[in-house]
């Protein structure tokens, strides 16, 4: 089944202390994104990667680090996570920009 | 920069019924796309429509078709006989077709009900 995994679904963790969300997709893509939704605010972009290697900024990546060595896997690091990034994350894949993108189920994350 | 503007954050209709959800974009590329997502309470995003900007001929998915006005840069969803699995959020998204790189953008958002 063509599919993208987020992991955790849900996480409570406190200021500073590092963590990984992972993200993985089996469709062979090579556009991968990650987002953030707030409410009231829609979804916005934090980081995306067009392959291997390859990744830039959206509109909101302070706080956030990326990295794509496998095609498949886009992990989403927060170094030094701080209440401000409270949010529902959803990690998605496509193959061309013309395509929809497949989002993962998202992943619920509370900083405390 | 694009911007993607729903100006509706709740709407409700009665089962049966019909609906139309409101979008707004701004943008000053002639190529794109736009999309209808819809987000229920389990909060997956799914894919409900997809427009190509270069195609005149609205889209349709069962119940559901759009009203691509492109020269008024509006692009409104249409549930027909709406059925209480529809009550969701409902977002408008839009992505370039330039670039090697285009992420969504999307609209705030308009949370649907239905009523019996």
């Amino acid at each position: 089944e063509a599919q993208v995994t987020q992991n955790p679904r849900y996480l409570i963790t406190v200021t500073g202390k590092k963590l990984t969300v992972t993200c993985s997709q089996n469709m062979n893509h090579e556009y991968m994104s990650w987002y953030r939704q707030d409410p009231g605010l829609g979804l916005r972009q934090i980081y995306y990667s067009m392959n291997v290697e390859v990744t830039d900024k959206g509109d909101v990546p302070e706080g956030y680090k990326v990295s794509r060595k496998e095609k498949r896997n886009f992990p989403l690091i927060l170094e030094s996570p701080s209440p401000n990034q409270t949010s529902l994350y959803f990690c998605a894949s496509s193959f061309l920009n013309s395509q929809p993108q497949h989002f993962g189920d998202g992943t619920r994350l509370s900083i405390l | 920069a694009q911007t993607v503007t729903q100006s509706q954050p709740e709407m409700s209709v009665q089962e049966a019924e019909t609906v139309t959800l409101s979008c707004t974009y701004d943008t000053s590329e002639s190529d794109y796309y736009l999309f209808w997502y819809k987000q229920p309470p389990s909060r997956q995003m799914i894919l409900v429509i997809r427009q190509e900007a270069y195609k005149q001929q609205n889209a349709t998915e069962n119940r559901f078709s759009v009203n691509f006005q492109k020269a008024a840069k509006s692009f409104s969803l249409k549930i027909s006989d709406s059925q209480l699995g529809d009550a969701a959020m409902y977002f408008c998204a839009y992505r370039s077709d330039t670039g090697t790189a285009s992420k969504l953008t999307f609209g705030t958002g308009t949370r649907l009900q239905v009523t019996l």
